[in-house]
């Protein structure tokens, strides 16, 4: 059974359009994260919700919105791609109390 | 100054080496570290943690923490090929929860 999984697992749009990424854990974990990976794989946080409470929100284009309409699942919307948004993003999840987080195996977005 | 800094790579080591990957991060109250190893095209998955000072072993891969130096490296003792991968140390400052600072990562390659 797979414990992180994200929908789709590649997505190619064009510019302008608004598209979504889903994300759910079947770990009994508490804790979801959303990070964005470059093209220099660099792995950077985004957002992280704790009982689908926003817990950290980076600075990122109020494009990007989340949500968690459980423990369980945490999407993202993304408004008006640009060609920057290109990236692989990473859904992860973590018990609170338990550091380990558990990574989903990527949304790779391809931005035309 | 970066958060975290990883010795840029790429790595190569012949197979049985002993691979030696380093990382240094700038926040003294850092209180975790972790090491994470990425296949390409794959998602981070965690290899170690460790939160004391010293070395901690886990089979052929052992971290070692030194806080003072505010320096986290990973030995891989009788590098495989299949060890060939990037690497990502990650620390958590401890200030809110979940909030992992990652590097940009080594590559390495183990050569048969």
């Amino acid at each position: 059974d797979t414990a992180v999984s994200q929908t789709p697992k590649y997505l190619v749009t064009q510019m302008g359009n608004d598209k979504s990424i889903k994300c759910e854990q079947n770990l009994g974990h508490d804790t979801m994260y959303w990070y964005k990976q470059d093209s220099k794989k660099f792995l950077k946080i985004m957002f992280s919700y704790n009982n689908k409470e926003l817990i950290i929100n980076e600075t990122v284009p109020n494009r990007f919105s989340p949500k968690s309409p459980d423990k369980a699942h945490l999407n993202l919307h993304i408004n008006s791609l640009e060609l920057g948004d290109s990236a692989v993003y990473f859904c992860a999840s973590s018990l609170t109390g338990e550091e380990t987080q558990y990574f989903g195996p990527g949304t790779r977005l391809l931005v035309l | 100054q970066k958060e975290v800094e990883q010795n840029s790579g790429p790595l190569s080591v012949p197979e049985g080496a002993i691979a030696s990957l380093n990382c240094t991060y700038s926040d003294r109250g850092s209180q975790s570290f972790f090491w994470y190893r990425q296949y390409s095209g794959k998602s981070p998955e965690l290899i170690m943690f460790i939160y004391s000072n010293g070395d901690k072993e886990d089979g052929r891969f052992t971290a070692q923490l030194n806080k003072a130096s505010q320096y986290v490296s990973l030995l891989i003792r009788d590098s495989q090929p299949s060890d060939s991968a990037t690497y990502l140390c990650a620390v958590n400052r401890g200030s809110t929860l979940g909030r992992l600072y990652f590097g940009r990562g080594t590559q390495l390659t183990v050569w048969p």
